[in-house]
């Protein structure tokens, strides 16, 4: 069955820290893979995307996300946080018109 | 500055009462999605539409919701009638599909308190 698994409901990380949101995909084949960011009170906006090629993305605010075949995830990460990176994460799967979102990840920022 | 609007946003009414939702699509967008989130379940897809037709609207409840597109520029959610557990922010997505995948677009959400 097709499905996508964000493993952290939860993650809090200090301000200037790296991170890395977890994300992993269950499909046949190479899916379309999104990340979308929703900040508090806010609809959802698009980070970055993979269809094919590079599997190295790089997206708005920063961030960047690697596509892994061999371990079916879709790893989102940035090198340093700032304060107005504390939102949810939606990891994103879209293939042959089937949407399937993750159940997100609320980041949380320490000053 | 293209984007996605929905009206109204936020709405307050009684249980049993009829609810519509409007979504404006950016222009020449030919994909539109209606989303549900709400606190216990999450951000849960209802419907999607592609040059207006229906995709998919599996995961709305065919009792009581309906969706259409009577144009291109506007797409409709209904509940008829309400119930208190449709409480929820609704939001509403657009995209241009041309071959490959979507991205999506976000409106800014209808809040939907029903009593």
């Amino acid at each position: 069955a097709q499905s996508v698994t964000q493993p952290d409901i939860h993650i809090t990380v200090s301000e200037g820290a790296s991170l890395e949101l977890r994300c992993n995909y269950s499909y046949g084949a190479t899916p379309y893979l999104f990340w979308y960011v929703q900040s508090p009170g806010q609809g959802l906006q698009l980070l970055l995307k993979y269809f094919s090629g590079d599997t190295l993305v790089q997206g708005i605010k920063g961030f960047e996300a690697e596509f892994k075949r061999s371990q079916s995830s879709f790893n989102l990460r940035k090198p340093s946080v700032h304060w107005s990176d504390a939102a949810e994460y939606f990891c994103v799967m879209n293939r042959d018109d089937k949407i399937i979102f993750g159940k997100g990840t609320r980041l949380h920022i320490l000053p | 500055d293209a984007r996605v609007t929905q009206t109204p946003r936020h709405k307050v009414t009684e249980m049993g009462q009829e609810v519509t939702m409007r979504c404006q699509p950016i222009l020449g967008h030919n994909t539109v999605f209606w989303y549900r989130q709400t606190m216990m379940q999450g951000l849960e897809l209802l419907a999607y539409f592609r040059n207006r037709a229906p995709l998919d609207d599996s995961g709305m409840p065919k009792d009581r919701f309906s969706a259409e597109m009577p144009d291109a520029t506007l797409a409709t959610l209904k509940i008829q009638p309400s119930e208190p557990r449709d409480s929820a922010v609704y939001f509403c997505a657009s995209g241009l599909a041309q071959g490959r995948s979507d991205e999506q677009f976000f409106g800014p959400g209808t809040r939907l308190t029903v009593l």
